[in-house]
């Protein structure tokens, strides 16, 4: 079946410095990905729509000079954290579907932690 | 906007007992509707999704839920829970014609051999 490749799946880092985290489709090809973050004991929250070789939808309230998305391939998103400081210490999610209204495929996620 | 409610944020049941996870949503136009389970230190897998047709889904591991349109519900039930069903469940929706999902809270599942 269709996989959602992410990696790195943990990562620290120390404050101030920016962090990339890439999801890749690995056998099929999505114009469109989604990243999402998961906060202690509460759902995922929509970051993101990433659109392939256009720019990316933020959600209201998300920071789109923090967290930078770059689509650049029908396989490939990525999320860049800058600047980052330990409020940004969340579990990233990405996810991504065949074709439109197919059920999304999830990665493993990442575990970001700022110290 | 749309909106996923679940009620049930943490849910105990021994083995063999029945399990109803609710889940309502809100949102004027069609939708299409998802039950994923997390179980600890995996991903999100799909359990059963509904886009039309017959409101009463069938998904793996026994579960079925059943849309209610004139409820907004979607609720997740299985007849006989197993210890291997511990996880946290998620019911998702996104509106017809785009892939934008949108999550309920999620419920937590403890099964009690």
């Amino acid at each position: 079946g269709a996989v959602v490749s992410q990696h790195p799946s943990r990562v620290i880092c120390k404050s101030g410095t920016s962090v990339k985290i890439e999801c890749r489709s690995l056998d099929f090809q999505a114009t469109t990905m989604f990243w999402y973050r998961q906060f202690p004991k509460k759902s995922l929250m929509l970051m993101a729509t990433s659109n392939e070789g256009s720019k990316a939808t933020y959600e209201q309230g998300v920071e789109k000079d923090k967290f930078l998305i770059n689509h650049a391939s029908l396989t490939l998103s990525t999320l860049t954290v800058t600047s980052a400081h330990p409020e940004d210490s969340s579990f990233y999610i990405c996810s991504a579907s065949q074709q439109t209204e197919s059920p999304l495929h999830f990665g493993n996620g990442t575990r970001l932690t700022v110290t | 906007a749309q909106s996923v409610s679940q009620h049930n944020h943490h849910v105990i049941l021994s083995e063999a007992a029945s399990l109803e996870l609710g889940c309502n949503y809100s949102y004027g136009g069609t939708v299409n509707l998802f039950w994923y389970v997390q179980y600890p230190g995996q991903h999100l897998q799909l359990l059963l999704k509904y886009f039309s047709g017959d409101p009463l889904v069938k998904g793996i591991k026994g579960f079925e839920a059943e849309f209610i349109k004139s409820k907004f519900s979607f609720n997740l039930r299985k007849p006989s829970v197993q210890w291997s069903d511990t996880a946290e469940y998620f019911c998702a929706v996104n509106a017809r014609n785009t892939d934008k999902l949108i999550f309920g809270t999620g419920t937590r599942l403890q099964v009690f051999p």
